[in-house]
């Protein structure tokens, strides 16, 4: 059965730094979505992506994120300068309907 | 806008036992409604989904939720929990007639099954 893929699995970085999360949504599906879970809390949406552009996002998606669909296959979410509030779980889905298959999440842990 | 609330962060149940896990909701239209199981450092994994038709849905590993529109709610039910089924369990919605697609999350509910 298809999964949505990430790399990496767990990210540690310095504050300040840049980081480059990585997904592979299942092939088929033309919408992709990034959320984060800070440790304990709920999961919270960050950006949509349709037809290679941001259809959706959250008050927290400022100008520190960005997103891309570099090629066919692979859909990134860019943190241009960490700070320490980004660490989290970082998990991204896509779905061609209704229903969001989400990846096994990248833990992002800024230092 | 749109919101979730799981009432209750720990619920815990004896193996055998009929389980329910609890979620109300709020849109301002007519919902989609979804349940999603976290297992400890995986990610979210679906359980079942209230689109339309059918209040009571039925879904992976025998679980299954109402929907209960006067009561805004979707609770999530299962009739002889398994240890197995100790996980963290989120309940989502999204507006059915809203453009936007993104779902919004309860706070989930850590499920314990004792043995």
């Amino acid at each position: 059965e298809p999964e949505v893929t990430q790399t990496p699995s767990h990210q540690v970085t310095q504050m300040g730094q840049e980081v480059i999360l990585r997904c592979v949504p299942i092939s088929n599906h033309l919408y992709f979505y990034w959320y984060r879970q800070i440790l304990g809390q709920k999961v919270e949406f960050l950006v949509s992506f349709y037809n290679n552009e941001i259809s959706e996002k959250s008050e927290i998606f400022d100008d520190q994120f960005s997103v891309e669909r570099p090629d066919g296959s692979n859909f990134t979410l860019k943190i241009r300068s960490t700070k320490l509030e980004d660490s989290a779980m970082y998990f991204c889905a896509s779905n061609p309907a209704d229903t969001q298959y989400f990846g096994p999440g990248t833990r992002l842990t800024v230092l | 806008a749109q919101s979730v609330a799981q009432p209750e962060d720990q619920v815990n149940v004896a193996e055998g036992n009929p389980l329910t896990v609890k979620c109300t909701y709020s849109v301002s239209g007519n919902p989609y409604l979804f349940w999603y199981v976290q297992y400890p450092n995986r990610g979210l994994q679906f359980l079942l989904k209230y689109i339309t038709g059918d209040n009571l849905v039925k879904g992976s590993y025998g679980f299954e939720a109402e929907f209960n529109k006067s009561q805004t709610s979707f609770h999530l039910k299962k009739p002889s929990a398994l240890v197995s089924d100790s996980a963290l369990y989120f309940c989502a919605v999204r507006d059915r007639g809203g453009s936007a697609r993104q779902l919004t999350f309860g706070s989930g509910t850590q499920l314990t099954v004792l043995p």
